[in-house]
């Protein structure tokens, strides 16, 4: 079975340009996490999404949005980017929510200019 | 206090021989706990998960977890120098089980030595 898949896997932007970021979760897994992760530090939660529902939301500004689409997919999108927004941005599925394990997909890495 | 921490390493061990890999975590009330591997250059991958004090052995494997302490450890048997990696500790803090929030610690970064 395909694992979690996102796309693209690199990206290069300036700064103030917007970015869409894609996962698409394991199959019969309903939950969708966004993280982002920095060189040298653990990934830090962005959003989660359950059943097509933001169901938790980690202290990122509002140029971060995201949403899930029927088909569990989901959509991370940054607005507005700053050079700090370079990181590896990794998407996470599982099952449900709650305590469920969670696997990540290979990323997308996000270079801003 | 930061809300899970790990000796960032590198931690040295030869092959063959047994890493532990530490974790602390600050919430009280954290019920589930991960580890993760990840390699440079690539993603987390989960290796255990851990819901109840104790041990769990899983192949080379075991996660031990003692809450009363806000503990939980890695321990690789026999290590090899392919599981030279970054080790991340996770904890999902207690949201009422609303969210998969997982909360990660700096990781620890394992070299076995040949």
């Amino acid at each position: 079975d395909a694992g979690v898949t996102q796309s693209p896997t690199h990206l290069i932007k300036t700064r103030g340009q917007h970015v869409t970021l894609r996962c698409s979760p394991i199959s019969g897994h309903k939950s969708v996490s966004w993280y982002q992760q920095v060189l040298g530090q653990g990934p830090q939660f962005i959003f989660q999404y359950y059943e097509k529902e933001e169901r938790g939301r980690g202290n990122f500004p509002d140029r971060f949005s995201a949403r899930q689409f029927p088909n569990y997919s989901s959509e991370l999108n940054v607005n507005a980017l700053l050079l700090g927004d370079s990181a590896l941005y990794l998407c996470a599925s599982s099952l449900a929510q709650g305590d469920q394990p969670q696997h990540f997909g290979d990323g997308t890495r996000l270079s801003i200019l | 206090q930061k809300e899970v921490e790990q000796n960032s390493g590198p931690l040295s061990v030869p092959e063959g021989a047994i890493a532990s890999l530490n974790c602390t975590y600050s919430d009280r009330g954290s019920q589930s706990f991960f580890w993760y591997r990840q390699y440079s250059g690539k993603s987390p991958e989960l290796i255990m998960f851990i819901y109840s004090n104790g041990d769990k052995e899983d192949g080379r494997f075991t996660a031990q977890l003692n809450k009363a302490s806000q503990y939980v450890s890695l321990l690789i048997r026999d290590s090899q120098p392919s599981d030279s990696a970054t080790y991340l500790c996770a904890v999902n803090p207690p949201y009422g089980g609303a969210t998969n929030k997982l909360i990660f610690g700096t990781g620890t970064l394992l070299a076995v030595q040949p």
